[in-house]
């Protein structure tokens, strides 16, 4: 299986800041990624899929780059409800899906 | 509006199977894959496995092969997923997705979970 190896684990950062998360994919998986962000006791939600498209109804302010097997999720602007754990997702064809370890991201 | 709606906690014992449904509403069931993806306690995602509503056809994590089975019900819009010979390991939280849109391998919409707890 494809492995998914997010960093870092937990990021602290304060509102306004800018942040990047990675992701590396143990294979090349084209642009087959998606980020997922999730709050305790909810579901995930869908940010960005294709790794850079946005999800309809997300802010602008987040992002995602890459191809190959490294990937990056940035938040432009940290604003409050962005604290919550970013995962990304590979979903390269032909092959079974994983998911990152997850990176939380709290209030510095 | 698209919705996935879950069955309810299940509490079982070593050994034993559970089978988790998932009612969708808002959408034609056939035209859109439905993965499972489960999150033990305090821990990550774990992607368990597809299903094509169209074709049948699945595609299952390699760790779960020969203890899962995945099914949908086309009468009642309803998929579903059983696992079996349940360890204290499998304690999470199981969640059923909807592909974004036809083919796609990503998640656009999530049911509310199911809490599976395996406890002697």
């Amino acid at each position: 299986d494809i492995q998914m190896t997010q960093s870092p684990s937990t990021l602290s950062a304060s509102v306004g800041d800018r942040v990047t998360i990675t992701c590396r994919a143990s294979q090349s998986i084209s642009v087959w990624l998606a980020w997922y962000q999730q709050k305790p006791g909810q579901a995930p939600k869908l940010l960005i899929y294709k790794a850079s498209s946005l999800e309809g109804g997300v802010p602008s302010r987040f992002s995602g780059s890459g191809s190959g097997t490294e990937f990056t999720l940035t938040i432009s602007s940290l604003q409050p409800d962005d604290f919550a754990t970013y995962y990304c997702q590979q979903y390269n064809p032909y092959s079974p899906y994983t998911f990152g370890q997850g990176t939380k991201l709290d209030l510095k | 509006q698209v919705q996935l709606v879950q069955s309810g906690a299940e509490v079982k014992k070593p050994g034993a199977s559970v089978k988790v449904s998932c009612k969708t509403y808002g959408y034609t069931f056939t035209n859109y894959d439905v993965t499972w993806v489960r999150q033990a306690p305090g821990q990550g995602l774990e992607w368990m496995g597809w299903i094509s509503v169209y074709s049948g056809n699945t595609q299952y994590a390699q760790k779960l092969q020969g203890r899962v089975t995945m099914t949908t019900d086309t009468s009642t819009n309803t998929a579903y997923m059983e696992l079996r010979s349940l360890t204290f390991d499998d304690t999470a939280v199981y969640y059923c997705a909807r592909a974004h849109s036809y083919g796609s391998g990503f998640q656009a919409y999530w049911g509310q979970g199911t809490l599976v707890s395996v406890s002697s």
